[in-house]
Formats: C-alpha cells, sequence, structure tokens
C-alpha cells in the first residue's frame, strides 16, 4: 500500500517568515513529486514538482527531494497571508498513468 | 500551460436524480482521466482512473454502477453519479494526464443533493 503521510497541522507562520513543509512516502520506486496548493472549497493548484535529489528552486518556493530517506518538502520564504492554504503533497511511481497518491495535507496559517 | 475545464462547477439536485460532469482537457490529449472526491476537511480520494477508449477502474469501496465513467475521447471523460443521495453531496475533481509530467485539475463540481 502507497503511503503518503504529512503532518496535518495547522501549522502558524509569522508573515515573512519561512514556511516549511514536510511529507515522507513509503513506495521506494516513487519517481515524481509534487507540491500542490488548496485554498478552502477549491481544486489542487500545482505549485512545484520535482524529480531528482536535491533542492529546486522557483520564486520563494523550494521543494527539496531526498530519495534515500523518502522524503519531499517546500520551503516557502517571505510567506504572506496569501499563501495560507493546505498544501498536498503528492507522489507518482509511474510516468503518470498511474493517479498521484496524496497526502492528508497541511493546513498552513500565515499570521500578519 | 496545461488546462482542465470542468463543468458545472455547482450542482444541486433532487435525491434520486442523476448528474452528468464533464471534464476535458482543452489543449493536450488525456490519455488518463481521474476522478476524486473530497469531503470537508478531508484529502482528495481517488474516486475511478478511466483511460480512453477502455472501461474505468474504481478503487476499493466505489460503486461503479453508481458513478458511471465515461471517457470516450482523448478530450472528455464523464461522471455520472445515479440516483443521488444525500450522501453523495461532495466536491467532485477531475484530473487529465498526458503520460508525462504532473496531473492537472480541473475547477471542480460542488454537488449537493437535497
Amino acid at each position: 500500500q502507497k503511503e503518503v503521510e504529512q503532518n496535518s497541522g495547522p501549522l502558524s507562520v509569522p508573515e515573512g517568515a519561512i514556511a516549511s513543509l514536510n511529507c515522507t512516502y513509503s513506495d521506494r520506486g516513487s519517481q515524481s513529486f509534487f507540491w500542490y496548493r488548496q485554498y478552502s472549497g477549491k481544486s489542487p493548484e500545482l505549485i512545484m514538482s520535482i524529480y531528482s535529489n536535491g533542492d529546486k528552486e522557483d520564486g520563494r518556493f523550494t521543494a527539496q527531494l531526498n530519495k534515500a530517506s523518502q522524503y519531499v518538502s517546500l520551503l516557502i520564504r517571505d510567506s504572506q497571508p496569501s499563501d495560507s492554504a493546505t498544501y498536498l503533497c503528492a507522489v507518482n511511481s509511474g510516468g503518470g498513468a498511474d493517479g498521484l497518491t496524496f497526502g492528508k495535507g497541511t493546513h498552513l496559517i500565515i499570521q500578519p | 500551460g496545461a488546462v482542465v475545464s470542468q463543468h458545472p462547477s455547482r450542482v444541486i439536485c433532487k435525491s434520486g436524480t442523476s448528474v452528468k460532469i464533464e471534464c476535458r482537457s482543452l489543449d493536450f490529449q488525456a490519455t488518463t482521466m481521474f476522478w476524486y472526491r473530497q469531503f470537508p476537511k478531508q484529502s482528495l480520494m481517488l474516486m475511478a482512473t478511466s483511460n480512453e477508449g477502455s472501461k474505468a477502474t474504481y478503487e476499493q469501496g466505489v460503486e461503479k454502477d453508481k458513478f458511471l465513467i465515461n471517457h470516450a475521447s482523448l478530450t472528455l471523460s464523464t461522471l455520472t453519479v445515479t440516483s443521488a443521495h444525500p450522501e453523495d453531496s461532495s466536491f467532485y475533481i477531475c484530473s487529465a494526464s498526458s503520460g508525462l509530467g504532473p496531473l492537472h485539475f480541473g475547477n471542480g463540481t460542488r454537488l449537493t443533493v437535497t
């Protein structure tokens, strides 16, 4: 059974600080890793994708992947109140033909 | 970027009626489409996977006779909730894959059964 684990939170971070979101996965054969942001009542929106070990930066977002530890994280720098949302970690073991396995999400609250 | 259109965005229906939800990939051919359901404060739960021209694969616990999925073309999949009941009220989200890269999601359909 493929599992993706996230701390459900809420994670409260002051505005301007770095928010750190963590995710572990059980399937060692996983190849693709994604972070989605979901606002209440809305559909998930892709924030970052990462496929190889190391860091990947895009604006204020940095995804980090460590396949040996089966761990993926998302850092949000200079956190803004608009970043308050639920962040879903998703893992794909194949080339896209399989549905993503989602974690339950971490509820992030950025305090003004 | 890849766009997935889902319609309707919101529907209210009476108990016992059927509701059809459409999911279209607008700028790419979706070899596989997925249907998720999300209850309040819960994560997305995969209901079924559909491949163009073949029968959908349903996840355990999802009634295939109640949730009819048709994937007639590479750009369109439909989910029909038959004989809807109040407990079927939920947020239904489709996503599509071209076989490479991440899934792209539709905007979701809020179904309320009265």
